[in-house]
């Protein structure tokens, strides 16, 4: 089986562009995760989509956003970037919805300058 | 207090000998528990999760949970040099926001 895969892998952006990642989860899982990673906060949970829907949210502005396909693809948006909005950008797949067994994708490395 | 701590290491051990790694968390209703491994420069790769009291094996891997105690713990039996990377533990709450928490994860040193 594939695993997750993500696009693009390296993006370098200048503050104020707007952003916009890409997920194809695992074939099967409906359950679709984003974290952001940085060297000082760890692994940051940004929201989860199941079956087209948000499920949950974490703490971070409105400037982040995201969707889910019926295909179970998602994207993520960041609008008006910020430098601190660099991080290593990664979405997880999950079959269901909630605390399970989630699989990463090798992640979406993002450069504000 | 963070929901899940880990101690950040680095955590340096023999090649052949056994690593323990650590995790303890604040919410009371935790119900999953996982190990990740991420080598440097790579995405975060599970490699045990544990849903109940006791422990649970996996080839050279051991996951043990304490729920009264709130803790976790991996240990990787006949450490190899290619188990040097960082271990996540993450936790997953099913009441109210349901997603997984991750602790800032443990740097482990293999030497050879």
């Amino acid at each position: 089986k594939a695993g997750v895969t993500q696009t693009p892998r390296y993006l370098i952006k200048t503050r104020g562009q707007q952003v916009t990642l890409s997920c194809s989860p695992i074939s099967g899982h409906r359950s679709v995760s984003w974290y952001q990673q940085t060297p000082g906060q760890g692994l940051q949970f940004l929201f989860e989509y199941f079956s087209e829907t948000q499920r949950n949210k974490g703490n971070f502005p409105g400037r982040f956003s995201g969707r889910q396909f019926s295909n179970s693809r998602s994207e993520m948006n960041v609008s008006t970037l910020e430098l601190g909005d660099s991080a290593l950008y990664l979405c997880a797949s999950s079959p269901r919805t909630g605390t399970y067994e989630q699989y990463f994708g090798p992640g979406t490395r993002l450069t504000v300058t | 207090q963070k929901e899940v701590e880990q101690n950040s290491g680095p955590l340096s051990v023999p090649e052949g000998a056994i690593a323990s790694l650590n995790c303890t968390y604040s919410d009371r209703g935790s119900q999953s528990f996982f190990w990740y491994r991420q080598y440097s420069g790579k995405s975060p790769e599970l490699i045990m999760s544990i849903y109940s009291n006791g422990d649970k094996e996996d080839g050279r891997f051991t996951a043990q949970l304490n729920k009264a105690s709130q803790y976790v713990s991996l240990l990787i039996r006949d450490s190899q040099p290619s188990d040097s990377a960082t271990y996540l533990c993450a936790v997953g709450s099913n009441f109210g926001n349901e997603k997984l928490t991750f602790g800032t994860g443990t740097r482990l040193t293999i030497i050879p």
